[in-house]
């Protein structure tokens, strides 16, 4: 077990670009989360996928941002058209659908910079 | 909408003090809450994770405790080390697999040597 990976670790874009991250669970983890943190902020949650069922997305998810789970397994999450404003350092957790704690692992993030 | 306070934003203590940091809570419908650390530039690392059934957890130096019915946890660390520098984050569940965590803006923590 090696714990959350994202790819990137960093990502420098130009505005108008569009940019793709990649998220691979704890193995068996069937729970997925992204979330975005600004700069002093705590991390706000963005969309969450049970297996490859996306369940929820927050009103922070514009139609600029797409998620997907396609085999249940690794994640993505590309934000097309980049604005400023995404600067941000996006993180991704899991956690196991089975029993009842429900406690969420993180990744190292990844941090994108729009130019 | 639940909201996530923590107290207070920064700290700075002498090694070897014991501290205290808070979180409050506005909705006391939660299923759990967590409490991370967060090196600079970094992404989190779970310490402990209360049960909305539970009043405590300890790790170690750390004590985590949770009153639901007023919405506050605290987070004790014993004899604070230098290492112990993060800032540390509260968050809470709301359950059913809807919303994920919703997270307080943390207390950035320093500890002098």
């Amino acid at each position: 077990d090696t714990g959350v990976s994202q790819n990137p670790r960093h990502k420098i874009t130009k505005r108008g670009q569009n940019v793709t991250f990649r998220c691979d669970p704890i193995s068996e983890h069937n729970r997925l989360y992204w979330y975005r943190q600004t700069l002093g902020q705590g991390p706000e949650f963005l969309t969450y996928f049970q297996n490859e069922a996306q369940l929820e997305k927050s009103r922070l998810l514009s139609d600029r941002f797409s998620a997907e789970r396609p085999k249940g397994s690794f994640s993505t999450l590309e934000i097309q058209r980049t604005e400023q404003g995404d600067s941000a350092m996006y993180l991704c957790a899991s956690s196991p659908l089975a029993g009842a704690i429900h406690e969420q692992f993180f990744g190292p993030g990844t941090r994108l910079t729009v130019l | 909408k639940q909201e996530v306070t923590q107290i207070p934003a920064a700290l700075s203590v002498p090694e070897g003090e014991n501290l205290v940091l808070n979180c409050s809570f506005t909705d006391s419908a939660i299923y759990n809450l967590q409490w991370f650390r967060q090196d600079p530039g970094k992404g989190l690392t779970s310490l402990l994770l209360i049960q909305s059934s539970q009043r405590e957890q300890t790790s170690g130096r750390l004590n985590a405790s949770l009153d639901k019915s007023s919405g506050r946890s605290t987070l004790y660390i014993a004899a604070s080390q230098p290492g112990d520098s993060a800032t540390y984050l509260c968050a809470v569940y709301r359950g059913g697999g809807a919303d994920g965590l919703t997270f307080g803006k943390g207390t950035h923590l320093i500890i002098q040597p």
